[in-house]
């Protein structure tokens, strides 16, 4: 399936590195999240943008700055993060809820981040 | 209290065995309801919606109790590829972010 792709799948980085992480959405959704999922513990919900407008930012820490420049493309820049960043980050995306069966969230592939 | 708790397992159970697992949340606002597959290392996949009435998909069937704030999910005749983790997932009326249990993980045995 390639409804919503993820770039890179893996990343491993230093504590004082720059990257991006990168997802796309081929459903026609007009809003898409980033999410991270740590072992052991639930999905947390990081950032929502609804029509490319951040709508929701889950006292996500700074050093994750989320840009949407279009309804399709979500990125999430990294930088200067810390060990404990290390997780499995999850795009998703969905239509905006209007009833019980339109708001489901596809998901990515995910990438996994280790941070050194 | 957890938005949403699951019971983390895990369920090991033999090849055509019936499993039932359990979910409440905390929100009684909570408005749309999902179970969720995860595989090792994947991507969560919807596995169903579960609507009021309770709906049933092949050997899947949900189940919603609205007053007890409680859903359930029950698989008959397991199958080796069910071995999965299952995630219980509310969305609250008005918002369109949503909240995962932790899963609850099964194992399916020859």
């Amino acid at each position: 399936e390639t409804g919503v792709t993820q770039t890179p799948r893996h990343l491993v980085m230093g504590m004082t590195n720059k990257k991006s992480l990168k997802c796309e959405q081929h459903l026609g959704h007009n809003a898409m999240y980033w999410y991270k999922q740590s072992a052991k513990k639930p999905l947390e919900l990081m950032f929502v943008y609804n029509f490319k407008e951040q709508t929701e930012n889950n006292s996500v820490p700074s050093r994750f700055s989320p840009e949407c420049p279009n309804s399709s493309h979500l990125f999430l820049h990294l930088h200067t993060l810390q060990p404990e960043d290390s997780a499995l980050y999850l795009c998703a995306s969905s239509q905006l809820p209007g009833g019980e069966s339109t708001d489901t969230q596809y998901f990515g592939p995910g990438t996994r981040l280790t941070v050194l | 209290r957890k938005e949403v708790e699951q019971d983390p397992g895990p369920f090991n159970v033999p090849e055509g065995a019936t499993v039932a697992f359990n979910c409440t949340y905390s929100n009684s606002a909570s408005q749309s309801f999902f179970w969720y597959r995860q595989d090792c290392r994947k991507e969560p996949k919807l596995l169903m919606s579960v609507y009021s009435s309770g709906n049933e998909d092949g050997r899947f069937t949900a189940q919603l109790n609205r007053a007890s704030q409680y859903i359930s999910l029950l698989i008959r005749d397991s199958k080796l590829s069910d071995s999965a983790t299952y995630l219980c997932v509310v969305r609250r009326t008005g918002a369109n972010n949503l909240f995962f249990g932790t899963g609850t993980r099964l194992t399916v045995i020859p």
